[in-house]
């Protein structure tokens, strides 16, 4: 039981490059969510999706996009990067929204150049 | 947009002392609470949850309080030990919504 894994762990883009960060879970959970972290402050959620072919936006979704479809795997597409998108990035996943607990990934550090 | 934010940015106790962390929240729709830990490096890490129904739930050496009048809730640490030296943040959801807004965190620095 791997938990929830992200790929890659570091990544350094160009303005204007897009890319995908890869999020994937083994334990069935219906719930799964992506967060920026920037530095001293709280996580802020970019997307979710409350299970396979359902997604949604959160706080900050604006220069992202998110696809579901499968149970297991929620990748975040840049689609075009800037400056302003460095950042911790974090997705996470839980059986459902509320009750239960939410298991984060390791974490993606991007830096857009 | 959601505001939940915290008392103190930073917190120093000594080890063995009880620690107490406080995190306000401005949504009164909110009914659903968790406290994480997060250790430099590392993604967040479940503590403890509690819902609107509840004022207090303890966990192993964790204790919430929730005071939904004034809209608060504080996380409590018994016998603070090294290990728990990291950022804590809470986060709040309203059974309204499907998302979590997260306060900026307290970071706890245990003084051996």
């Amino acid at each position: 039981n791997a938990g929830v894994t992200q790929t890659p762990k570091f990544q350094v883009l160009k303005t204007g490059q897009s890319m995908t960060l890869q999020c994937a879970q083994d334990m069935n959970h219906e719930y799964m969510s992506w967060y920026r972290q920037d530095p001293g402050m709280g996580l802020r959620l970019i997307h979710y999706s409350v299970g396979a072919g359902i997604t949604d936006q959160g706080e900050v979704p604006n220069g992202y996009n998110v696809s579901r479809s499968t149970t297991e795997d929620f990748p975040l597409r840049l689609l075009s990067a800037a400056p302003s998108q460095t950042s911790v990035y974090f997705c996470a996943s839980s059986y459902s929204v509320q009750g239960y607990e939410q298991y984060f990934g390791p974490g993606t550090r991007l830096t857009v150049t | 947009g959601e505001s939940v934010g915290l008392h103190l940015p930073t917190l120093s106790v000594q080890e063995g002392d009880n620690s107490i962390i406080n995190c306000a929240y401005s949504n009164s729709a909110s009914d659903y609470f968790i406290w994480y830990k997060q250790e430099s490096g590392k993604g967040p890490q479940f503590i403890i949850d509690i819902r609107s129904n509840m004022d207090k739930r303890q966990g192993q050496r964790v204790t919430v309080l929730l005071n939904k009048t004034v809209k608060h809730l504080s996380l409590q640490i018994a016998a603070t030990q090294p290990g728990d030296s990291a950022v804590y943040f809470c986060a709040e959801s309203s059974n309204t919504g499907n998302q979590f807004y997260f306060g900026t965190g307290t970071s706890l620095t245990v003084i051996p």
